[in-house]
Formats: structure tokens, C-alpha cells, sequence
């Protein structure tokens, strides 16, 4: 059984650029999740997809975007950069369960740099 | 926003004490779990503990959360150099879908 992948693991861009990170969801998960970790802080929901939807979404501009394949591998799309992008972005799968008692399983992150 | 508050935000303790945090939230939960993370790692799942439960272990962790001051706490009973790293409390509000919500966390340093 794989775990959670994310590629790339470490990327610089510059202020305006657009950049895409990818996330491969643990085998049998089919939600993946996205979340914006600054330094020295706790992970910041930016949104959730199920069965290719986005299925709610954190305090992010419409700059953050996403997407969810048939395989439930998913693309965090970020636009127009900005420094305080800098950050460390955590993909997790889970299996829905009715009950909520979602578990997350995390990727290692990338960790992009804005300059 | 956050959901959950971890007190305190750093601790530092020797092999073999126990170590205890916190962690305060806001609205109603359907669970709460704690997280684990190495040196700006993926966070590792430790621990989930349901509105209606008031205490769960496993191994050396203790969980117990108290509904009505909406907190809970971590126990980590004869703490190891390897237990060092940052501890995160996070929640499921009941109106919030099922998104897990993190607090800011405690970094916690186990010196052998």
C-alpha cells in the first residue's frame, strides 16, 4: 500500500508567476485535501475535494484552485503569486465516512518560495 | 482561522517525564484528533477521539477531552528523545463539513 506522494518537494518561483503542485492520494482514499503551512505555524484548510468536486473550502482567495482526477490524484493551482505564498503546502487523502471521523493520511509537502 | 488553540506553545522536558498539552477549540465537534509532525514534515495521525468519548489511550498516549470547556488534553506517559517534535490538536466542527481544522500547535523537545 503507497502512502501519500507530492511532487515537486522544493520549488522557488518569483512574485506574479503561477505555479502547480501535484499530490497522488493513498490507495482506497477518495477525498484529498489541500493545506497552506506557514513557518512556525498550524496547516490552514484551503479546500477539500470527493469524487472530483471541491467539497468546501477555507478563507483563500479564488487564486487557489484545484482539482481531483478519476484516479483521486489531485493539482493544487496557485495564480498572480505573492510573497506571503512562501509556505509549506500539505496534500492529505482520507476515506469519507458518513460518521466524519475522517482520519488523513499526509503527503511530505512542497515547499514552494516566493521571491 | 484557526479551530483549536495548543498551550503551551513550547515545552521542553527530559527522557522518561511525562509530557502534557493542551488544546482549546470553539464550536462544536463531531471528533477531535492530534497530529504529529518531524522538522516541517507530513503530519502523521497519533490519536481520534469522538464528541462523545471522554478518554481513549494508545500505547503511551492518553487522550481525554472535556465537551462542556470545550478542551482537551495529549499525555505522553515516559517521553523518548524520538518523541521530539510538534504536536497538533485538530477538530471536525459539526457545521463545518468534515474538514479537519488544526490549531497552532506545541513544539515539544525531549533531551536524552
Amino acid at each position: 500500500e503507497t502512502g501519500v506522494t507530492q511532487s515537486p518537494t522544493h520549488l522557488i518561483k518569483t512574485r506574479g508567476q503561477q505555479v502547480t503542485l501535484r499530490c497522488s492520494s493513498q490507495s482506497g482514499h477518495n477525498t484529498v485535501s489541500w493545506y497552506q503551512q506557514a513557518l512556525g505555524q498550524g496547516p490552514q484548510f484551503i479546500f477539500q475535494y470527493y469524487r472530483e468536486e471541491e467539497n468546501g473550502r477555507g478563507n483563500f482567495p479564488p487564486r487557489f484552485s484545484g482539482l481531483q482526477f478519476p484516479n483521486y490524484s489531485s493539482e493544487l493551482n496557485v495564480n498572480a503569486l505573492e510573497l506571503d505564498d512562501s509556505a509549506l503546502y500539505l496534500c492529505a487523502s482520507s476515506l469519507a465516512r458518513p460518521s466524519g471521523a475522517n482520519v488523513l493520511t499526509f503527503g511530505a509537502g512542497s515547499r514552494l518560495t516566493v521571491l | 482561522s484557526q479551530q483549536g488553540e495548543e498551550d503551551p506553545q513550547a515545552l521542553s522536558i527530559q527522557e522518561g517525564e511525562n509530557a502534557t498539552m493542551n488544546c482549546s477549540y470553539k464550536t462544536s465537534i463531531n471528533n477531535l484528533q492530534w497530529y504529529r509532525q518531524n522538522s516541517g514534515r507530513g503530519l502523521v495521525h497519533l490519536i481520534l477521539i469522538r464528541s462523545n468519548e471522554r478518554e481513549k489511550h494508545s500505547g503511551r498516549l492518553r487522550v481525554t477531552l472535556d465537551t462542556s470547556k470545550k478542551s482537551s488534553s495529549l499525555l505522553i506517559t515516559a517521553s523518548r528523545a524520538a518523541d521530539t517534535a510538534s504536536y497538533f490538536c485538530a477538530t471536525v466542527p459539526n457545521q463545518a463539513g468534515t474538514a479537519l481544522i488544526f490549531g497552532k500547535g506545541t513544539t515539544l523537545s525531549v533531551s536524552s
